[in-house]
């Protein structure tokens, strides 16, 4: 199993720009979300997913947009890319049942927004 | 929504001592509590976690107490190595949608040989 695969790895846009961070999982997880990390906050919740259909906002969802249309994608849209939003950005998935479990990230998006 | 505050936010010590990291928490719905490491330009990975029916966990030198009444959980290293250098993250969930954690800000720990 690939587990939890993000692309790209690196990405700079511009101020305005728009771009989706692809998120894919093969653990057949109901649960997906994105994190965003930035220095001493820690991971903030941006928006997550108990389902195919079904997604909800977190933390920090100003910004993003999100789909969850299969099981296995969950990808990050931003619509109107802003310096702000230069970041970290992890995908995680779980097994969803009657106790949390492990959260299994991706390795990472960097964004640079000039 | 819930809050978690971790500190310290940096911790260096010498290597063979221990080492404590304490996170407190809002919501007393709260009843999973799990910890993550991230090594420098890596992913976090979970390494110990704990439910809100247990006090205490070990998993050989790592262990997590866990106090419901006054909303906190603390991660004990023991014998500390220069591997064990890396941040780390508590969080918490009530369960309620999904696997949805709120993290802590993280500690920086360096093992200084």
């Amino acid at each position: 199993n690939a587990g939890v695969t993000q692309t790209p790895k690196f990405q700079v846009l511009k101020t305005g720009q728009s771009m989706t961070l692809q998120c894919a999982q093969d653990m057949n997880h109901e649960y997906m979300s994105w994190y965003r990390q930035d220095p001493g906050m820690g991971l903030r919740l941006i928006h997550y997913s108990v389902g195919a259909g079904i997604t909800d906002q977190g933390e920090v969802p100003n910004g993003y947009n999100v789909s969850r249309s299969t099981t296995e994608d969950f990808p990050l849209r931003l619509l109107s890319a802003a310096p702000s939003q230069t970041s970290v950005y992890f995908c995680a998935s779980s097994r969803q049942g009657r106790h949390t479990g492990e959260l299994f990230f991706g390795e990472g998006s960097r964004l640079t927004v000039l | 929504g819930e809050n978690v505050e971790q500190h310290p936010s940096t911790l260096s010590v010498q290597e063979g001592d221990s080492a404590v990291i304490k996170c407190t928490y809002s919501d007393s719905a709260s009843n999973y509590f799990p910890w993550y490491k991230q090594e420098l330009g890596k992913r976090p990975q979970l390494i110990i976690d704990i439910r809100s029916n247990v006090g205490e966990k070990k998993d050989q030198r790592i262990a997590v107490t866990l106090n419901k009444t006054a909303k906190h959980f603390s991660l004990h290293i023991t014998e500390t190595q220069p591997e064990d250098s890396a941040v780390y993250f508590c969080a918490a969930s009530t369960g309620a949608a999904g696997n949805k954690l709120t993290f802590g800000g993280g500690t920086r720990v360096l093992v200084k040989p």
